[in-house]
């Protein structure tokens, strides 16, 4: 069955840089858009990034553009996003979500959350 | 950027009784919205797709309909395990893909 395993969070000061990670089981990563959206404490979804199928085609919110990049590892079937210029807005809970085509979808499996909290 | 608003902000419903969750687009996304339940301490989960497409294993009490900038989920029948909060989300124009701020459905 499908499943999105995550990992990475942690508390970090601001300006410092993070590693998020999503390990897909069940499907081939490549095969599908993935997505990051968070969720700041008590709040509502904001779709972070996106990565098509092709793996070429990338898009960012405004509020992380520059200073996140979402890659993949298609040996280990890894979704990642590098996190840097870290900023006490950026505080949330990060999921990542598969895409249920090639990108641009609605998200039909999602992993369990990594918090992430900006603190000095 | 494409907002969405949902109303109302919480609905309180006794089980057993019908539920209706709307949203409203800033401008027309046509069918292209998806709604999602999610419960406290867990992930998102996708409902409905295409406005009105029931997602794999959802019951045929939740169901959505509208086009354009009006779109509606009715819970026909609540049972406990419905109650939490529901988003929508607009994936025709973007980026940004765009939720709305959610209504939380508490039982009453």
């Amino acid at each position: 069955q499908v499943q999105l395993v995550q990992s990475g969070g942690a508390v970090v000061q601001p300006g410092w840089s993070l590693r998020l990670s999503c390990a897909a089981s069940g499907f081939t990563l490549s095969n599908y858009g993935m997505h990051w959206v968070r969720q700041a404490p008590g709040k509502g979804l904001e779709w972070v990034a996106v990565i098509y199928s092709d793996g070429k085609r990338k898009y960012y919110a405004d509020s992380v553009k520059g200073r996140f990049t979402i890659s993949r590892d298609n040996s280990d079937n890894t979704l990642y996003l590098q996190m840097n210029s870290l900023r006490a807005e950026d505080s949330a809970l990060y999921y990542c979500a598969r895409d249920d085509d090639t990108g641009g979808n609605p998200f039909d499996y999602w992993g369990q959350g990594t918090l992430v909290t900006i603190s000095s | 950027e494409i907002v969405l608003t949902q109303s109302p902000a919480t609905l309180s419903v006794s089980p057993g009784e019908r539920a209706t969750l709307s949203c409203r687009a800033s401008q027309s996304v046509r069918s292209n919205v998806a709604w999602y339940q999610q419960k406290p301490g867990q992930a998102p989960r996708l409902l409905i797709y295409a406005a009105s497409t029931r997602a794999t294993g959802i019951p045929v009490r939740f169901s959505g309909s509208g086009s354009g900038t009006e779109f509606t989920l009715t819970i026909s029948s609540l049972q406990s395990e419905d109650f939490g909060v529901y988003y929508c989300q607009q994936y025709n124009s973007w980026p940004p893909i765009t939720f709305g701020q959610g209504t939380r459905l508490e039982m009453k």
